[in-house]
């Protein structure tokens, strides 16, 4: 059974504060990570893709890194903003044509 | 506005009733799904259909039973539910074949309550 682990499960932090969560996933076949950040009563929306390890992507304040070989990867936010508030969600797929295995999500909480 | 449009947004149910959720892309992609997100627990994948055809389907107990009349289109047909699949069902479609690499378009999802 593939086993996506998100952590910390929620995080509350400072207007201005950096931050990082983590994934956890199979290192073994691997083929695509995704990042997705899911605000309340939207619609989640994706943040990166990632297939080759040792990428690094960058997004305005936010960032992510893999690591494929030991199965993790790191989604960074710099400075972040209240509106940064919302559900991360990594999800992992193994080969091509196989379903996309979702992790349980960090909570950001951002107070002002 | 993803691009990914559902109906009704909120629904809720008796256990003898059959309702369906809708759910329409005008992204022209070829691969859509249904996901289910129950209290505290991730996302779980129940059905992909790629260029009309169903290619998974996750082991999804047979009162839930999808259709897709065309790619820009998805149902999910409700009957004799039980109050456990109260839930949000979220639809989201990518451009890929379902292979993974292609990024979801989510909808806003429609939460469902089963009395």
């Amino acid at each position: 059974i593939l086993n996506v682990e998100q952590s910390p499960q929620s995080l509350h932090v400072q207007e201005g504060d950096s931050t990082n969560f983590t994934c956890s996933f199979p290192s073994s076949n691997f083929y695509a990570l995704h990042w997705y950040r899911w605000e309340t009563a939207k619609s989640p929306e994706a943040l990166f893709v990632m297939t080759l390890n040792g990428d690094e992507k960058k997004k305005g304040r936010i960032s992510a890194t893999l690591n494929t070989k030991e199965g993790y990867s790191y989604l960074y936010i710099k400075g972040s903003q209240p509106e940064d508030s919302a559900t991360y969600l990594c999800a992992f797929t193994m080969e091509y044509g196989n379903k996309l295995v979702f992790g349980a999500g960090t909570i950001l909480r951002v107070k002002s | 506005e993803t691009g990914v449009t559902q109906t009704p947004r909120h629904l809720v149910m008796g256990m003898t009733n059959k309702k369906s959720l809708k759910c329409e892309q005008h992204l022209g992609h070829n691969a859509m799904y249904w996901y289910k997100q129950s209290a505290k627990k991730p996302l779980e994948l129940m059905f992909v259909y790629s260029l009309e055809e169903r290619v998974e389907n996750n082991s999804v107990p047979s009162r839930f039973s999808p259709e897709c009349p065309n790619s820009s289109h998805l149902f999910l047909h409700l009957h004799t539910l039980q109050p456990e699949d109260s839930a949000l069902y979220l639809c989201a479609s990518s451009q890929d074949h379902g292979g993974g690499s292609g990024e979801l378009f989510f909808g806003e999802g429609s939460r469902l309550t089963v009395l």
